[in-house]
């Protein structure tokens, strides 16, 4: 089974409308991170927000956060007010106890486009 | 201050070649770590270091992959007998330490013709 699951392979928004990115998991662990990467053009994988399995309150970070659902095992990635250069692949990721707590695990990506 | 760096940018190299990838992390990071990224795909963990030492190679797909970081800082991702296959962006991260969030460099894009 695929430990991190993103179904939109693509996806286009309206300039300063909101957007949300799918992530669903898979671990056996209970203490687990979740992570979201921004990776433009120009390649460089970018940090934009971390989710703790303890974690009581859905992590923010200015217009970006995490819908975190762990009964179903889902992590969606919020953006809100959607600017041209938020254009660029995201990726889910995960961090598990049984790696050794370092080894993270990434999803396929999703293409996200702003149109003006 | 300066981010995780990587050298070259570009490469390109012949089938059959050996080729050697640098990385250097952020100062006072003492986690390395090195994926693979193929096309459309997302990144692919290789193997980690925890100071000058591998915890975890488990990710190296085969022994021609090799990595070093003999003095716990700049890190040296090794192919030996380059293939086809091999062609990729390879990513470099670091991390403050255990359970800190990874700061991926711009990766080297290796060509193997």
């Amino acid at each position: 089974a695929q430990k991190i699951t993103q179904t939109q392979p693509g996806m286009f928004v309206q300039e300063k409308e909101a957007v949300t990115l799918d992530c669903t998991y898979d671990t056996s662990d209970q203490s687990y991170g979740l992570f979201w990467y921004k990776q433009p053009s120009s390649g460089e994988m970018i940090f934009l927000i971390y989710q703790g399995s303890y974690d009581e309150q859905n992590a923010t970070e200015g217009r970006y956060s995490l819908n975190f659902q762990k009964a179903r095992k889902s992590a969606n990635l919020v953006i809100s007010a959607s600017q041209l250069g938020d254009s660029a692949m995201y990726f889910c990721a995960m961090r598990e106890r049984t790696g050794g707590y370092q080894k993270v695990t990434f999803g396929t990506g999703t293409k996200l486009q702003v149109i003006p | 201050g300066a981010g995780v760096s990587q050298t070259p940018s570009n490469k390109v190299t012949e089938k059959g070649k050996y080729v050697e990838l640098r990385c250097d992390p952020i100062s006072g990071h003492t986690a390395l770590y090195w994926y693979r990224q193929s096309l459309g795909q997302g990144p692919e963990f290789l193997i980690y270091f925890q100071g000058t030492g591998a915890a975890d190679d488990s990710g190296l797909p085969n022994d021609r992959f090799f990595a070093v970081r003999p003095e716990g800082s700049v890190s040296t991702l090794k192919i030996q007998r380059t293939e086809r296959g091999d062609s990729a962006v390879y990513l470099c991260a670091s991390s403050l330490g255990l359970g800190s969030e990874q700061y991926f460099g711009p990766g080297t894009r290796l060509t193997v013709t």
